[in-house]
């Protein structure tokens, strides 16, 4: 099993749509969870990042975190064709450690 | 804040030949940098976890003489691609952690072609 698990996708909404994209993770331990996107052939950028379990929510993003269930998951309100990008969960098991999903491909069509 | 920055952002070089990349924190100090690896459509691989002071930890499969690594202070960590070959071509990405805040920034990549 993979530390750090995403659907590949691509996943595909049209514009305005809400995009939800899912990750699990193995490590019951783990603390801290990170949302990052990528554009292709750039590298990533740090979104999200969230502690608790809940809901946090930073302008069109809310991120999503389930320790029981070990699921942490993004929307995206309103999106945007210049929200297409692959986007990475992390999660960090300890201090200075962070694991990366493969990331899931997202793509908003006008 | 929290600006990583990699030199160069791109190179070309002749098989056999040694290439090196920096990898700086420019508005704070990271003990911890880490190098990634990542092939067209591939997701990110970590190749090694860099600590000032000491030596760094390879990920397995990740050959520690070809790929040099050197943290020689809080805000600089170097990666040297050893006798590249066209194989070793790829997106290098390194990373800085951020104490306290937990998390880690990315620099902007290097992209090396080995012709």
């Amino acid at each position: 099993q993979k530390e750090v698990e995403q659907n590949s996708g691509p996943l595909s909404v049209p514009e305005g749509a809400i995009a939800s994209l899912n990750c699990t993770y193995s490590d019951r331990g783990s603390q801290s969870f990170f949302w990052y996107r990528q554009y292709s052939g750039k590298s990533p950028e740090l979104i999200m990042f969230i502690y608790s379990n809940g809901d946090k929510e930073d302008g069109r993003f809310t991120a999503q975190l389930n320790k029981a269930s070990q699921y942490v998951s993004l929307l995206i309100r309103d999106s945007q064709p210049s929200d297409s990008a692959t986007y990475l969960c992390a999660v960090s098991p300890s201090n200075n450690d962070m694991r990366f999903g493969a990331g899931t491909r997202l793509t908003v069509k006008p | 804040g929290a600006v990583v920055s990699q030199h160069p952002s791109w190179v070309i070089c002749k098989s056999g030949t040694s290439v090196k990349i920096e990898c700086r924190s420019l508005d704070f100090q990271a003990t911890t940098m880490f190098w990634y690896r990542q092939f067209p459509k591939q997701s990110l691989m970590l190749m090694a976890t860099s600590n000032e002071g000491s030596k760094a930890t390879y990920e397995q499969g990740v050959e520690k003489d070809k790929f040099l690594i050197n943290h020689a202070s809080l805000t600089l960590s170097t990666l040297t691609v050893t006798s590249a070959h066209p194989e070793d071509s790829s997106f290098y990405i390194c990373s800085a952690y951020m104490d306290g805040a937990d998390t880690q920034y990315f620099g902007p990549g290097t992209r090396l072609t080995v012709l």
